[in-house]
């Protein structure tokens, strides 16, 4: 069994980029969860993906925002980058929304903004 | 969000136990849960309590849940230095997960 991967693990970019940032859930789970881990605080809820469609969504302005594939994967994408949206990007599946007591964390994506 | 408070530091000598506190502010959370995050890693699952539980028993862990205060700890006993790592308390009445800042746990030898 799969475990939740994601993609890169580092990324440098620069005030006024996009970036894309990916993960593939665990085999079997349909629903992926984005959270903004800044340094020193605890996971921020982005928003959840449930079958393809956003299923809820937390304090974030609209540029950022989501895809889920078929296959359940999923990307983040955030335009506009600002140096503050410096953190530890991690996403997170679970079989069905909201599931949190099976939810699965990838390791992150850790997003520098110079 | 609702507001999720913890210590922020703990340093226990291996062997001992460890208590971690954490304070939340929802009245209608139906689950409170505990991660832990090892350097470079993302989250782990340690427990979680349903919000009717008082206490819940986990090999090592244990979780006690006092509702009238918001107040929930996690102890762990025969800490050991694999158990240095931040500790998150997090709630969810359903919606999003809305985790603490974390507890840093240093276990000395």
């Amino acid at each position: 069994e799969t475990g939740v991967t994601q993609s890169p693990t580092h990324l440098i970019k620069t005030r006024g980029q996009q970036v894309t940032l990916r993960c593939s859930s665990q085999s079997g789970h349909n629903t992926v969860s984005w959270y903004q881990q800044a340094l020193g605080q605890g996971p921020q809820f982005i928003f959840q993906y449930y079958r393809e469609e956003e299923n809820g969504r937390g304090n974030f302005p609209p540029r950022f925002s989501g895809l889920q594939f078929p296959n359940y994967s999923s990307e983040l994408n955030v335009n506009a980058l600002e140096l503050d949206d410096s953190a530890l990007y991690l996403c997170a599946s679970s079989l069905a929304t909201y599931n949190y007591n099976e939810q699965f964390f990838g390791p992150g994506t850790r997003l520098t903004v110079l | 969000g609702e507001d999720v408070e913890q210590s922020l530091f703990l340093s226990v000598r291996e062997g001992d136990s460890s208590v971690i506190n954490c304070t939340y502010t929802d009245s209608s959370s139906t689950y409170l849960y505990w991660y832990k995050q090892e350097p470079g890693a993302g989250l782990q699952l340690l427990t979680y309590i349903f919000s009717n539980m008082d206490m819940k028993q986990d090999q090592r862990l244990t979780v006690l849940l006092n509702k009238k205060d918001k107040h929930l700890s996690l102890r762990i006993a025969d800490t050991q230095t694999g158990d240095s790592a931040i500790y998150f308390c997090a709630e969810t009445d359903g919606y999003a997960l809305n985790f603490g800042k974390g507890t840093s746990l240093l276990v000395t030898p």
